[in-house]
C-alpha cells in the first residue's frame, strides 16, 4: 500500500526558514517524480514543485522559485522540501503527492495528508 | 504562464447529470486530470489522461477534452458526490490546477 507522510510544518515567522519532509512506503520511490501542492487556508491547489526519480531535474512555481529547494534522498525513500524567507502568503497545508512515473508529467496517484506551515509574527 | 478556468460552483440534482469544465488555450492538444477533494481530505485523481479512470473509481466519472475545454461529467450523481473538483494540466515542467469548482448535490 501506497502511504506518503508528512513532516515538519508550524509556525514560522516571516523571513524564517523550514523544512518539510515526506517519507514515502509501499512503492520503488526512486521510480517516480514526486511533487509538492499547497492549499492556502479555504483556497484551491497551488503546485509548488517537482523533482524526477534520479534527482537530477527539479521544477517551480515562479511564486516559490529561489526561495524555496525541493530534493529527495533515495536511499531514505523521503522527499524534502527547503523553504527560505517565508512569507504570510507561504500560508498553507502541504502536501507531497506521488507523480506518474520518474519524469514530471501526468497525474499525481498518491497524495499524503499535509503538513501545515503557519507564516505569523 | 498557462490558466485553466474552472467554474466556481456547478449545482445538481441527485440522479442527474452534472458537468464541470476546465478552460485553457489549445488545451486539447495537453493531457487532463481531475481530482475530487472532499473537506477536510486529501485530493483523490478521478480522471487522468483527459478520460481513463484509476482503478477504484465508480464508472459514472467520465471525461472528455477537445479544442479549449476540458470536461468533467458525473452520470447519476450521489450525495457523496458533493466535493470540490480540481482540474490539472502540465506545461512544459511545471503543472498548473484550475482554480476548482464546488459541486453541490440538492
Amino acid at each position: 500500500e501506497v502511504q506518503l507522510l508528512e513532516s515538519g510544518g508550524g509556525l514560522i515567522q516571516p523571513g524564517g526558514s523550514l523544512r518539510l519532509s515526506c517519507a514515502a512506503s509501499g512503492f520503488t520511490f526512486s521510480g517516480y517524480a514526486m511533487n509538492w501542492v499547497r492549499q492556502a487556508p479555504g483556497k484551491g491547489l497551488e503546485w509548488v514543485s517537482v523533482i524526477n526519480g534520479n534527482d537530477d531535474a527539479t521544477s517551480y512555481a515562479n511564486s516559490v522559485k529561489g526561495r524555496f529547494t525541493i530534493s529527495r534522498d533515495n536511499s531514505k525513500n523521503t522527499l524534502y522540501l527547503q523553504m527560505n524567507s517565508l512569507r504570510a502568503e507561504d500560508t498553507a497545508l502541504y502536501y507531497c503527492a506521488k507523480g506518474w512515473g520518474a519524469t514530471p508529467g501526468g497525474p499525481f496517484d498518491y497524495w499524503g495528508q499535509g503538513t501545515l506551515v503557519t507564516v505569523s509574527s | 504562464s498557462y490558466d485553466l478556468t474552472q467554474p466556481p460552483s456547478v449545482s445538481v440534482s441527485p440522479g442527474q447529470t452534472a458537468s464541470i469544465t476546465c478552460s485553457g488555450d489549445k488545451l486539447g492538444h495537453k493531457y487532463v486530470s481531475w481530482f475530487q477533494q472532499r473537506p477536510g481530505q486529501c485530493p483523490v485523481l478521478v480522471i487522468y489522461q483527459d478520460n481513463r479512470r484509476p482503478s477504484g473509481i465508480p464508472e459514472r466519472f467520465s471525461g472528455s477534452n477537445s479544442g479549449n475545454t476540458a470536461a468533467l461529467t458525473i452520470s447519476g450523481t450521489q450525495a457523496m458526490d458533493e466535493a470540490n473538483y480540481y482540474c490539472l494540466v502540465w506545461d512544459s515542467s511545471t503543472a498548473v490546477f484550475g482554480g476548482g469548482t464546488k459541486l453541490t448535490v440538492l
